[in-house]
């Protein structure tokens, strides 16, 4: 069935890097644009980063621009997030979502992987 | 603060209806498409209206959508204790970096 499984969350200082990756299957990756947004404990959804179905261009929130790049290997059906030097206000639950229109419908969610940064 | 503004809860009985209200400008709803999620306690957000008012397949007529100008509104009628959940407008804001903004969401309580 459609899905997607986000990994490679857990703990990490401050300053730290960490790579999420979110596979997809049962649909063909490579026709739709992909973002990941995020949750903080308690607070509401953020939006993070948006790559398009080829990969060649992407958008990010101000809030991690110069610090994240969002990538996606089409032949791998993979979309992968790299964050650096992270921040104890990225401590979150990151998800990758599937934009079904390129308007920010995002049909498709992963379950979702923990993020903390923390010393 | 979130660029659209969202009442931060609504309430009502079950079997009535309710509306949510997601304010912004004209750099972003006033000149893009908005969509609505539903997030229940512990999952992942779930698209109810895309397109100011297009349902996707599975979501029941009971949940509508409509813009007006710079502002968006979810409607939910005949409201069931599952509808308790946490509600989110989402939309692009095409100001000076281009980005896709939430508003700050809604907290359901079927009282």
């Amino acid at each position: 069935q459609v899905q997607l499984v986000e990994s490679g969350g857990g703990s990490v200082r401050p300053g730290g890097s960490l790579r999420l990756s979110c596979a997809a299957s049962g649909f063909t990756f490579s026709d739709y644009y992909m973002s990941w947004i995020r949750q903080a404990p308690g607070k509401g959804l953020e939006w993070v980063s948006h790559i398009t179905s080829s990969g060649y261009t992407t958008d990010y929130a101000d809030s991690v621009q110069g610090r994240f790049t969002i990538s996606r290997d089409n032949a791998k059906n993979s979309l992968y997030l790299q964050m650096n030097s992270l921040r104890a206000e990225d401590t979150a639950v990151y998800y990758c979502a599937r934009d079904q229109r390129g308007f920010a419908s995002f049909d498709i969610w992963g379950q979702g992987t923990i993020v903390t940064v923390s010393s | 603060q979130s660029v659209l503004t969202q009442p931060p809860s609504v309430s009502a009985a079950p079997g009535q209806k309710v509306t949510i209200s997601c304010s912004g400008s004209s750099s972003n709803i006033g000149n893009n498409y908005v969509s609505w999620y539903q997030q229940l306690p512990g999952t992942a957000p779930k698209l109810l209206i895309y397109e100011n008012n297009k349902r996707p397949s599975g979501i029941p007529d009971r949940f509508s959508g409509s813009k007006s100008g710079t502002s968006a509104t979810l409607g939910i009628t005949g409201l069931q204790t599952g509808d308790e959940a946490d509600y989110y407008c989402v939309t692009w804001d095409r100001s000076l970096s281009a980005a896709v903004v939430f508003g700050g969401g809604t907290k359901l309580t079927v009282l």
